[in-house]
């Protein structure tokens, strides 16, 4: 089936400073990428929706100038949370599609901890 | 505007049957999906449904019923490692994810 990775799977950063979370289909070309924040006991939260080639499309209430994201090709795309706070402390985690497929494939999630 | 309803927490034993309940109202429907989430872990897909009736796969059944704006998923057989969140969502007529908040199902002995 396919498969989709994040990197890191966990990280600690100090407040102030960014990371990058990368988000690749193993074995399968996805057009379509989504990013998704969970905070605990909470349900998934669609931040973004990333095509390759083009710009991703931010959902209301998320900062497109902190949350940057660039799918540069069809297996890799990138989240990186901008000067880090304490607040941006969750679960981020990616989903693939491939075109002309209905399924979102999601990788095993990041866990971002800013201290 | 788009709303996908699901009780917050269910409790069942063990080897016993449960059923989660879902219902949606969206612009648009393109399918309905099921999916467990174990804490701290991504969620990892059990069933989709476009048409109307009951897909069946293994322990695991998938209800819909479109008129309705309903659906549920039946868990038969039960067992520990089934406690987890199970999460409705439903694709719109933009082909956008809408997701539930998620059923914790929790599971005695």
């Amino acid at each position: 089936g396919a498969v989709v990775s994040q990197h890191p799977s966990w990280v600690i950063c100090k407040s102030g400073t960014s990371v990058k979370i990368e988000c690749r289909s193993l074995d399968f070309q996805a057009t379509t990428m989504f990013w998704y924040r969970q905070f605990p006991k909470q349900s998934l939260m669609l931040m973004a929706t990333s095509n390759e080639g083009s710009k991703a499309t931010y959902e209301q209430g998320v900062e497109k100038d902190k949350f940057l994201i660039n799918h540069a090709s069809l297996t890799l795309s990138t989240l990186t949370v901008t000067s880090a706070h304490p607040e941006d402390s969750s679960f981020y985690i990616c989903s693939a599609r491939a075109p002309s497929d209905y399924e979102q494939y999601f990788g095993p999630g990041t866990r971002l901890t800013v201290t | 505007g788009q709303n996908i309803d699901q009780p917050t927490e269910m409790t069942a034993t063990e080897g016993a049957i449960v059923q989660i309940n879902c219902t949606y109202q969206t612009s648009g429907f393109n399918g309905l999906f099921w999916y467990q989430q174990h804490a701290g872990e991504a969620p990892t897909f059990l069933s989709y449904n476009v048409l109307d009736g009951l897909e069946e796969k293994g322990r695991f059944s998938s209800f819909l019923s479109r008129s309705k704006g309903y659906s549920y998923l039946l868990l038969k057989e039960l067992q520990m490692k089934d406690s987890a969140s199970y999460l409705c969502a439903v694709t719109d007529s933009n082909y956008q994810l809408i997701w539930g908040a998620g059923t914790k199902l929790i599971i005695k002995p």
